[in-house]
């Protein structure tokens, strides 16, 4: 398997744009996750998905921050409008059970917004 | 509301040390215990993980424990290298449907040839 797969993994933006950043998991995971990471706050969880179904998204800062996951093997993250303090790196994660629900990681997208 | 605790925070040792890195974690109530390495600029990429019925899991050089009575998992790297500089994270999953992690603030291993 090619592993977690995100795109892209560069993104530079003015603020105000919108912004959506994408993620395949590995087939077969049937849960995905989806963290930010900045020097001053760390790893944050965003929200995870538990087969394509939302199940906790209290880590989402803000309205402007939503996300899908249509079918098994895509998901989106979507900022609009984006703003500076959105500037981070954004992995995508999964697991499933046949692993012992290990996650997996993406190789995370880099989030510039001036 | 499970927290995840690793000190030192930083870490310098001379290459062929042996060491102990440190995780607490304040709910016992745990489904796996993962730990992670980080490089500069890069993903996480998983290292080992221990199962809440397990002690120990050990690959290579890297052998990490689990003791959740007292809420501690410990990874220790034989013959340290300067490769292995990089920072190291713990996670703590929950028994929830998607087992999500809580994950610790991380220790930065320096390896000095």
């Amino acid at each position: 398997d090619a592993g977690v797969i995100q795109s892209p993994r560069h993104e530079v933006t003015e603020m105000g744009q919108e912004v959506t950043l994408r993620c395949k998991p590995i087939s077969g995971h049937n849960s995905l996750f989806w963290y930010r990471q900045t020097m001053m706050r760390g790893l944050e969880l965003l929200i995870y998905f538990n087969n394509n179904v939302p199940i906790d998204d209290s880590g989402m800062p803000e309205d402007r921050f939503s996300a899908k996951m249509p079918n098994a093997s895509f998901s989106t993250l979507k900022i609009q409008p984006s703003e500076p303090r959105d500037s981070a790196v954004y992995f995508c994660a999964s697991s499933g059970q046949e692993t012992s629900y290990e996650q997996y990681f993406g190789p995370g997208t880099r989030l510039t917004v001036t | 509301k499970q927290e995840v605790t690793q000190i030192p925070a930083a870490l310098s040792v001379p290459e062929g040390e042996n060491l102990v890195l440190n995780c607490s974690f304040t709910d016992s109530a745990i489904y796996n215990l993962q730990w992670f390495r980080q490089d500069p600029g890069k993903g996480l990429t998983s290292l080992l993980l221990i199962q809440s019925s397990q002690r120990e899991q050990t690959s290579g050089r890297l052998n990490a424990s689990l003791d959740k009575s007292s809420g501690r998992s410990t990874l220790y790297i034989a013959a340290s290298q300067p490769g292995d500089s990089a920072t190291y994270l713990c996670a703590a999953s929950t028994s929830g449907s998607a087992r999500q992690l809580t994950f610790g603030s991380g220790t930065q291993l320096t390896v000095l040839p």
